[in-house]
């Protein structure tokens, strides 16, 4: 069975550093891009930022508001993805999600939808 | 910056048609992914490239995508689509995944 399961959610404050894990099962990961999506308290999604395979070069990208903060990494041994979150805001508060791009899990065929997501991970920065 | 608009809430009595909008410059020439989103639990593909189902979602699930405007329809609505729904696209120009900011489905 396909899954990622997610670890590394609590609380900060203002300016501190967190790291969320997710580890992958039952499909390849090596092979597949790799996407971190957040979710403010009662609001929509917010793309985080992506890495790409390793056969891609790993090139990682962000959004805007995380750039320069957040680094995404992965361990394809491990097969764990990881997100370090640095120099955390209090609008940073969300639930981070994990999530594979290119139907990994074969229950599509699109070259980009996401298809699996982990369980989430309440991340809450507050003094 | 792209951005995709979708009416915040949308309410359906069970048996009918729901209609979902997604708005967006030129959307018809991206390609559309659409999410549904229970409360408390990580969102599910139920339509991916404008108009295609992954296994194990309902036929009742379609989707379309012309002009400025994507669509996800759902037919025969039941109580247990009941969810917040978003449309996703990747926007080129900035290399970001863009999402709507959702659409609330009420079945009366």
């Amino acid at each position: 069975e396909v899954n990622l399961l997610q670890s590394g959610g609590g609380s900060v404050n203002p300016g501190g550093s967190l790291r969320l894990s997710c580890a992958a099962s039952g499909f390849s990961f090596s092979d597949d891009w790799m996407n971190w999506v957040r979710q403010a308290p009662g609001k929509g999604l917010e793309w985080v930022g992506r890495i790409k395979s390793r056969s891609e070069g790993a090139a990682v990208e962000y959004s805007a508001p995380v750039k320069g903060r957040f680094i995404i990494t992965r361990h394809d041994s491990e097969k764990t993805l990881y997100l370090q979150m640095n120099g955390l805001k209090t609008e940073d508060t969300a639930t981070y999600y994990c999530t594979t791009e290119g139907c990994s899990g074969g229950t599509c065929y699109s070259t980009d939808a996401f298809d699996i997501w982990g369980q989430g991970a309440l991340v809450t920065v507050a003094s | 910056s792209y951005v995709l608009t979708q009416p915040p809430s949308v309410s359906v009595a069970p048996g009918q048609t729901a209609s979902i909008t997604c708005g967006g410059n030129d959307i018809g020439t991206r390609s559309v992914h659409w999410y549904q989103q229970r409360p408390g639990q990580a969102p599910v593909l139920v339509v991916y490239d404008d108009t295609d189902r992954p296994s194990g979602i309902p036929k009742r699930f379609s989707g379309s995508n012309s002009g400025n405007t994507a669509t996800l329809t759902i037919r025969r609505v039941e109580a247990g689509d009941e969810a917040d729904y978003f449309c996703q696209v990747w926007h080129s120009t900035t290399a970001h995944w863009v999402f709507g900011g959702g659409t609330m489905l009420t079945v009366l």
